[in-house]
């Protein structure tokens, strides 16, 4: 079974301060994504990785950087924490598009911010 | 704007019943994909559906595609309350990206 994992389920933390939301995968994916859940909107893509130190911007990067060392570990960072950027992150890993298109995503448990 | 859109927002049945959702997309696709989220947790994929199939049944679940309305229908038959989560069409925007609608809420109940 594809696991991802990531590295808090609640996180609360204080406006200004930087945070570190990290992601691991064990199924060798080549791309992993970051999502933000908010209610009523759905899940919007922050930022994806298609291989190490390969990055691309999503629909709403502004105020998040990403990091990928490491095939299995893609972590999201957010430089200046706030209050608008308390949401539901979600980590997603899957293979490459095949010929018949997109692949299927496999998430981790997700990790609720609180920032105050 | 989202590619894919569930409707409805929030259904609520009885155990037992069978559950419906709905979802329409814009533009062309290879493939559609369905994921259950149970509350406060991940999304958990459930059924893949490829542009040149019409249907497609996993235990319970029967997911149907017509590609010239654009649209796709999930079925949940014989409801148990496990089966309470929000369900999420996912629709692609290139290979790598999928798009994600805000999900349709279902409730069983005992």
């Amino acid at each position: 079974d594809v696991k991802v994992t990531q590295s808090s389920r609640y996180l609360v933390k204080r406006t200004g301060e930087k945070v570190f939301l990290e992601c691991v995968q064990d199924m060798d994916h080549e791309n992993m994504f970051w999502y933000r859940q908010d209610p009523g909107l759905g899940l919007r893509l922050i930022y994806f990785s298609y291989d190490v130190k390969m990055k691309e911007k999503g629909d709403i990067p502004e105020g998040y950087s990403v990091s990928r060392e490491k095939k299995e570990r893609f972590s999201l960072i957010l430089e200046s924490a706030s209050t608008n950027q308390t949401s539901m992150y979600l980590c997603a890993s899957t293979l490459p598009a095949g010929l018949a298109g997109a692949e299927t995503q496999y998430f981790g448990p997700g990790t609720r911010l609180l920032v105050l | 704007s989202q590619q894919g859109e569930e409707d409805p927002q929030a259904l609520s049945i009885q155990e037992g019943e069978n559950a419906t959702m709905n979802c329409s997309y814009k533009t062309s696709i290879n493939n559609l994909q369905w994921y259950r989220q149970n509350s406060g947790r991940g999304l958990v994929h459930l059924i893949l559906i490829r542009s040149n199939e019409r249907e497609k049944h996993s235990g319970r679940l029967r997911v149907t595609l017509d590609t010239s309305k654009k649209s796709s229908s999930l079925l949940i038959t014989a409801s148990r309350a496990a089966d309470t989560a929000s369900y999420f069409c996912a629709t692609e925007i290139n290979d790598y990206k999928l798009s994600f609608g805000a999900g349709t809420t279902v409730t069983v109940r005992a």
